[in-house]
C-alpha cells in the first residue's frame, strides 16, 4: 500500500533561516507526491506535486520540494522562512490504482521572529 | 468561486443521534473525497468516489455511510454517533487521475458528547 511519513511532529526555525520539512513515501510504481499546507482553522490549500521529471519541484509562496528517488524522501524546503508560514504542513502520495490520496500525519512549522 | 462548500461549519450531536454532512462542489470534479482530522493522526480516508453513483471505502470507513447521487454533491451520514467520531471533517474534490491536486472544503467540527 502507498504512504507517506512525516518524522517530525514540529519543526521550529527562525525567521529568515532556511527551512525543511521532511517526507518520505513508500510506493509500488511511479510516486505522485503532494504537499499542502494548513492555517488554523481552514481546509488544506495545495502547495506544489512532483509528477515526474526535474527533481526540485517549485511551488506558491516561495516553497519548493526536493524529490530523491533513492532515498525514497520528497523534503520541502524554502530558502528564507518568513514568520507567516508557520503552519501544519501536509505530505500525500497518490495511488494511481485506487486514486485515493493518502496523507502523513503532519510537521506543524513554528518560525520564530 | 465558491469551490468546495461544507455543511454545517460546527455541530454538536448526542451519541447516537444521527446528521448528514453535505459537501458541494463547482469545478465539475469527478472525484470526491472525505476525510477526518485528528491530533497526531494527520488526515485519514472515510471515503470516497470517483464518478456520480459510485463510492468505495478509505482508510477509516466504520460508522459512516456516503451517497453520490449528484456529480457535484458528496454526503456523509452518521446513522448513529459515537464519541470516538468528535473530530473535525474536511470534504475534498479533483479532477481524475494520479496527477491531479485535490482542493478542500473549509471543514466541520463535529462534537459527539
Amino acid at each position: 500500500a502507498q504512504s507517506v511519513a512525516q518524522p517530525e511532529d514540529q519543526v521550529n526555525v527562525a525567521e529568515g533561516n532556511p527551512l525543511t520539512v521532511k517526507c518520505t513515501y513508500s510506493v509500488s510504481g511511479n510516486p505522485y507526491l503532494f504537499w499542502y499546507v494548513q492555517y488554523p482553522n481552514r481546509g488544506l490549500q495545495f502547495l506544489l506535486k512532483y509528477i515526474t521529471g526535474d527533481n526540485l519541484v517549485k511551488g506558491s509562496y516561495g516553497f519548493e520540494a526536493e524529490f530523491n528517488k533513492s532515498q525514497t524522501s520528497f523534503h520541502l524546503k524554502k530558502p528564507s522562512a518568513l514568520v507567516s508560514d508557520s503552519a501544519l504542513y501536509f505530505c500525500a502520495v497518490r495511488d494511481a490504482g485506487t486514486d485515493k490520496l493518502i496523507f502523513g500525519t503532519g510537521t506543524r512549522l513554528q518560525v520564530f521572529p | 468561486n465558491a469551490g468546495v462548500t461544507q455543511t454545517p461549519k460546527f455541530r454538536v450531536l448526542k451519541t447516537g443521534q444521527s446528521m448528514t454532512l453535505l459537501c458541494a462542489q463547482d469545478m465539475n470534479h469527478e472525484y470526491m473525497y472525505w476525510y477526518r482530522q485528528d491530533p497526531g493522526m494527520g488526515l485519514r480516508l472515510i471515503h470516497y468516489s470517483v464518478g456520480e453513483g459510485t463510492t468505495a471505502k478509505g482508510e477509516v470507513p466504520d460508522g459512516y455511510n456516503v451517497s453520490r447521487l449528484k456529480k457535484q454533491n458528496f454526503l456523509l451520514g452518521l446513522e448513529s454517533a459515537a464519541p470516538s467520531q468528535t473530530s473535525v471533517y474536511f470534504c475534498a474534490s479533483s479532477y481524475p487521475g494520479a496527477v491531479t491536486e485535490a482542493f478542500f472544503g473549509q471543514g466541520t467540527r463535529l462534537t459527539v458528547v
